[in-house]
């Protein structure tokens, strides 16, 4: 089993530009979550799918952030235009809805500096 | 709402003493609680929960932590701290399946240095 698998590890753009990060979720994992972790929040729950659902998009910060998972093996998480203070360690995981008290299995991250 | 405090955010001990990282929660049900660890540049990793049964559950890494239901604490112990155990320490709550779906709240975490 490959994991959580993110793209990419590291992304570097300009204020303004759009950034699209990435995540393929363990196969038969049907829960997906995004997490963004700074320094000053912790870790904050984005937005969290059930079967390709959008559950819960309470955490999203503003309308620049938009998620999807158009499938069960993938979920983009979009920040168009991207600002500086949008630079962070994002994180996806997933778990088996219904048996998630087996915990998440998280990503290594996507760390996205914005200047 | 659920919530997670971790009251230290940092910890210093030296190899080989003994540990305990705080965590309290809020929930207003019987929680399920877990206590996740992050390397530097590395996701988290699941270290142990607590659903029922035995307050007192074992983990990976030779970690233990005990749920306190008067106390709404889960603390995680090490009897001995090894050099490898230094990182970031979470702890999570969860809301039972019929509570909130499956959505865990993160504390803001413990950095736990170890000295030589």
């Amino acid at each position: 089993d490959a994991g959580v698998i993110q793209s990419p590890r590291h992304e570097v753009t300009e204020m303004g530009q759009e950034v699209t990060l990435r995540c393929k979720p363990i196969s038969g994992h049907n829960s997906l979550f995004w997490y963004r972790q700074t320094m000053m929040r912790g870790l904050e729950l984005l937005i969290y799918f059930n079967n390709n659902v959008p559950i819960d998009d309470s955490g999203m910060p503003e309308d620049r952030f938009s998620a999807k998972m158009p499938n069960a093996s993938f979920s983009t998480l979009k920040i168009q235009p991207s600002e500086p203070r949008d630079s962070a360690v994002y994180f996806c995981a997933s778990t088996s809805a219904g048996t998630y008290v087996r915990g998440y299995t998280f990503g290594s991250g996507t760390r996205l500096t914005v200047v | 709402a659920q919530s997670v405090t971790q009251p230290d955010i940092h910890i210093t001990v030296s190899e080989g003493a003994s540990l305990e990282l705080r965590c309290n929660y809020s929930y207003g049900a019987t929680p399920y609680l877990f206590w996740y660890v992050q390397s530097p540049g590395q996701g988290l990793q699941l270290l142990l929960k607590y659903f029922s049964g035995d307050t007192l559950v074992q983990g990976i890494k030779g970690f233990e932590a005990e749920f306190k239901r008067s106390q709404s604490s889960f603390n995680l112990r090490k009897p001995s701290v090894h050099w490898s155990d230094a990182a970031e320490y979470f702890c999570a709550v969860g809301a039972g399946l019929t509570g909130g779906g499956n959505k865990l709240t993160f504390g803001t975490g413990t950095q736990l240095k170890v000295e030589l």
